[in-house]
């Protein structure tokens, strides 16, 4: 069945430092690739997608590239803040399955001052 | 954008009762909604899908007649956890897919934290 699976954290970095979570996923036809963050004590909040090969996502400067060779969405940023503390979560959406959601496990990230 | 809503944000019952959430999308129609679980620390685990009109399909090991699903119009869906007990406490959210026709998005509720003592 379709699955995702993304970098365990959790992720320390430094303010302005440079972030990537790995995220790569197994789904039969071509599905929909998603971020989610998710601050304490929230639900989830959509921050980038991609519907088809090679489209990049972008949100708050946040970006992902769909790289269907390689299946994968890793999610990038160039500069961090304390404020991107959070939990992220990859996932697909496959219309091959119900349109059912699959997440990831999640990455957690702390960001220090 | 698409707002899905919750209520209650938090409920605090007692082991034995019932708890229902409501799961409403505010300003588009939800042809279908999911209902998730979140354990602390953990990934979202979906416990059923409902549509419009219909009965809800629940994944495998969701209980159907405890976790008892209702989705009676295009802008609400329920859930009732029955007859609570402390393992039901857990961080319920609900999405909702349909906003635009777009059916590979979901947009997701706030949350609602359940504590069953």
């Amino acid at each position: 069945g379709d699955s995702v699976t993304q970098m365990e954290g959790p992720v320390t970095l430094s303010e302005e430092a440079f972030l990537t979570i790995n995220c790569t996923y197994t789904a039969t036809g071509y599905p929909s690739l998603f971020w989610y963050v998710q601050y304490p004590g929230e639900g989830l909040q959509l921050l980038l997608k991609a519907t088809k090969a090679d489209d990049k996502g972008s949100n708050k400067g946040f970006e992902a590239t769909y790289r269907k060779e390689t299946t994968s969405f890793h999610l990038e940023k160039g500069s961090v803040q304390v404020s991107d503390s959070a939990v992220y979560f990859c996932a697909l959406t496959s219309n091959t399955g119900g349109f059912k959601t699959i997440f990831g496990a999640g990455t957690r990230l702390f960001v220090k001052a | 954008g698409a707002v899905v809503s919750q209520h209650p944000s938090w409920v605090i019952c007692k082991s034995g009762t019932s708890v229902k959430i409501e799961c409403r999308s505010l300003d588009f129609q939800a042809t279908t909604m999911f209902w998730y679980r979140q354990f602390p620390k953990q990934s979202l685990m979906l416990m059923a899908t409902s549509n419009e009109g219909s009965k809800a399909t629940y994944e495998q090991g969701v209980e159907k007649d405890k976790f008892l699903i209702n989705h009676a119009s295009l802008t609400l869906s329920t859930l009732t956890v029955t007859s609570a007990h402390p393992e039901d406490s857990s961080f319920y959210i609900c999405s909702a897919s349909g906003a635009g026709g777009s059916r590979n998005e979901q947009f997701f509720g706030p949350g609602t934290r359940l504590t069953v003592l």
